[in-house]
């Protein structure tokens, strides 16, 4: 079946350090991407996607790549602030022409940042 | 604008009683999902309505759980004789369409005593 697998948290680090979490999949065909972010008290917000192979999301910052390759779609910061602290989840969304199911997403565990001043 | 609300936000339900949670939508997004996500996990797929037309329901865990979209805008999410292993934060989120992104509501943390 189709998943996604995030690296653990949580993840604690000081302001201005360079972030990355893992993430990587596993699905048929060629999925779309995404990073949701969760601050706390909120609800799930989109960050950045992909829709092919090769495809770098980016926003507010943040990065990810999406390696067919590697099925991986990393998410980086190069400098993190203490208002970038929140959850943040990893999603797959498979190609319409799947059929069935290919309108829902499938998400990570979610991965929780913390960043001290 | 306005986004995805979600009532209540925080519900104390006791086993066997039935609870009902709502969804306003943003206004003129066709399609609606409803995902669960238990504690310290990621959201899992329910169900999703096109307008008022529930396409599908696969992801609601037992006929316990019910939802409808009856004039194609709100959405109520129904769960009848809640049980212990409900408990979870219930997530509304609506689309322009298909293709387009999903905007999530903050969600409803339903507490089965």
């Amino acid at each position: 079946g189709n998943s996604v697998t995030q690296m653990e948290g949580p993840v604690t680090l000081s302001e201005e350090a360079f972030l990355t979490i893992n993430c990587t999949y596993t699905a048929t065909g060629y999925p779309s991407l995404f990073w949701y972010v969760q601050y706390p008290g909120e609800g799930l917000q989109l960050l950045l996607k992909a829709t092919k192979a090769d495809d770098k999301g980016s926003n507010k910052g943040f990065e990810a790549t999406y390696r067919k390759e590697t099925t991986s779609f990393h998410l980086e910061k190069g400098s993190v602030q203490v208002s970038d602290s929140a959850v943040y989840f990893c999603a797959l969304r498979l190609p319409f022409y799947s059929g069935a199911g290919s309108y829902q997403l499938t998400f990570g565990k979610g991965t929780k940042l913390s960043v001290i001043p | 604008g306005a986004g995805v609300s979600q009532s209540p936000r925080y519900k104390v339900a006791k086993r066997g009683q039935d609870v009902a949670l709502r969804c306003d939508p943003i206004s003129g997004h066709v399609s609606l999902f409803w995902y669960q996500q238990a504690l310290g996990q990621g959201p899992e797929f329910l169900t999703y309505f096109q307008n008022e037309a529930q396409l599908d329901k696969s992801g609601l865990p037992s006929d316990r759980f019910f939802a409808e979209r009856p004039e194609g805008s709100v959405s109520t999410l129904k769960i009848q004789r809640t049980q212990q292993e409900d408990s979870a934060v219930y997530l509304c989120a609506s689309s322009y369409n298909l293709k387009g992104g999903q905007y999530f509501g903050p969600g409803t943390r339903l507490t089965v005593t």
